[in-house]
Order: C-alpha cells, then sequence, then structure tokens
C-alpha cells in the first residue's frame, strides 16, 4: 500500500542525547516535510525539502537537523540544542508542482517523543 | 506572517446534529486544507479547497478566497467525528500556517 511511515511510534530519550525520527514514503512525492504539534496545538514546521539533496528551514528549525539522500525518505535529527524537544513529531509529503506553490500534504502517522 | 482563526474552538453536540465550522485567513492564499485529528493523532484530510465548494458524504466545505474564509459543514454528526478539525493555509509567500484548531465531541 501507498502511504507515509514513520518510526517509532514512541521514543524516549536522556536529556543531553541525539535523536534521529525516521520518515519514509512510498507515493513517488517529490517534497517532504517534517512538523511539531504540542499539547493542544496546531502544527508548526520544522524543515521542508522539495527535491533530493536540497532542504529548507521552517518557522522552528533551531535545535533540529535533517537530511535528503533519497527522494523517499526525511530523516530529522532532534539534537540536544532543541530545548525543549518533548512533542509530538509529524512527517508530510506532496507532489510538487513548479509554478503552483505547495500542493496538497499528506501525513504520517507520527512519534511521540519524550525527554526524561 | 498570515494569521488564521477558528472558531468555535470547542464544540460539543449530540449525535445526528449538524454543524458549521469557521476558518478565516489574513491575507490572500493559493492554498487551503481541512484536516481531521483522530483521538490518536493521526492528521486525516478532508478537503484541499483553495477556492469553492465541495462535498464528501455528510461532509462539504467552502472557500470564499477573496473574503478570506473557509467553512467546513458536518452533517449528522457520528461519535466517530470526534477528534481536532484544523485549517492550513499556504500564502502566496509560500508561509504554510495552521490554525489552532476546533475540538469536537460528537455525544452518543
Amino acid at each position: 500500500d501507498g502511504g507515509i511511515t514513520q518510526s517509532p511510534k514512541y521514543l524516549f530519550r536522556k536529556e543531553g542525547q541525539n535523536v534521529t525520527l525516521s520518515c519514509e514514503q512510498n507515493l513517488n512525492h517529490d517534497a517532504m516535510y517534517w512538523y511539531r504539534q504540542d499539547p493542544g496545538q496546531g502544527l508548526r514546521l520544522i524543515y521542508y525539502s522539495q527535491i533530493v539533496n536540497d532542504f529548507q528551514k521552517g518557522d522552528i528549525a533551531e535545535g533540529y537537523s535533517v537530511s535528503r539522500e533519497k527522494k523517499e525518505s526525511f530523516p530529522l535529527t532532534v539534537t540536544s540544542a532543541q530545548k525543549n524537544p518533548t512533542a509530538f513529531y509529524l512527517c508530510a509529503s506532496s507532489i510538487r508542482q513548479p509554478g503552483q506553490g505547495w500542493n496538497e500534504q499528506f501525513f504520517g502517522p507520527g512519534t511521540r517523543l519524550t525527554v526524561l | 506572517g498570515i494569521q488564521v482563526e477558528q472558531s468555535p474552538p470547542d464544540l460539543i453536540l449530540q449525535e445526528g446534529a449538524n454543524s458549521t465550522l469557521r476558518c478565516n485567513f489574513s491575507d490572500s492564499v493559493n492554498n487551503l486544507q481541512w484536516f481531521h485529528q483522530n483521538p490518536w493523532g493521526q492528521l486525516i484530510n478532508l478537503f484541499y479547497i483553495p477556492s469553492g465548494t465541495k462535498q464528501n458524504g455528510r461532509l462539504s466545505a467552502t472557500t470564499v478566497a477573496t473574503e478570506r474564509y473557509s467553512l467546513l459543514y458536518i452533517s449528522s454528526s457520528q461519535t466517530t467525528d470526534s477528534g481536532v478539525y484544523f485549517c492550513a493555509v499556504v500564502d502566496y509567500g509560500q508561509n504554510f500556517v495552521f490554525g489552532p484548531g476546533t475540538r469536537l465531541s460528537v455525544l452518543p
């Protein structure tokens, strides 16, 4: 089945450790995105990538890093520099249509990160 | 940057009732989506509707881009409709912004 997978579903990390969240899609979408959601809030954009080997910062990129070596994969690393990393992290993808801006986004099931 | 407001923030309905959720945005947009976030956190696409009207079963949506608002209609609500409904927009500066959501509870 086509879709977006995220792993793990739940992740616990000790303060001061880096951790990497996985996001894979088999929809053949060009663009991929990472969002953060805090309890009772909407989503905020961390990073996005519209093409392999290229990515841009979103509104809250500090303390995070990404790579886009393959079209299907867009892993997110939460570094020790992120002050409040406990949150729900959602990955999304969309078709990129040049000149038409961002297209409809589809989301994975999310990863809940807790820093102990 | 563009501001997105949603109303009401919370809504409680009896099963079978109808409801209207509203999304207001402060600037012109070239993309608008409605999502339903279920209790497990999954975001489900409802509508991709930068303008016009669409219907899907008991749900329909209308976006009036010139007046900077969108409406989501839920008819004959069911308990499975419970969750948070988000509106998300993209402005012409390519800024993607989610609204704060409307939390819907449908009681049996």
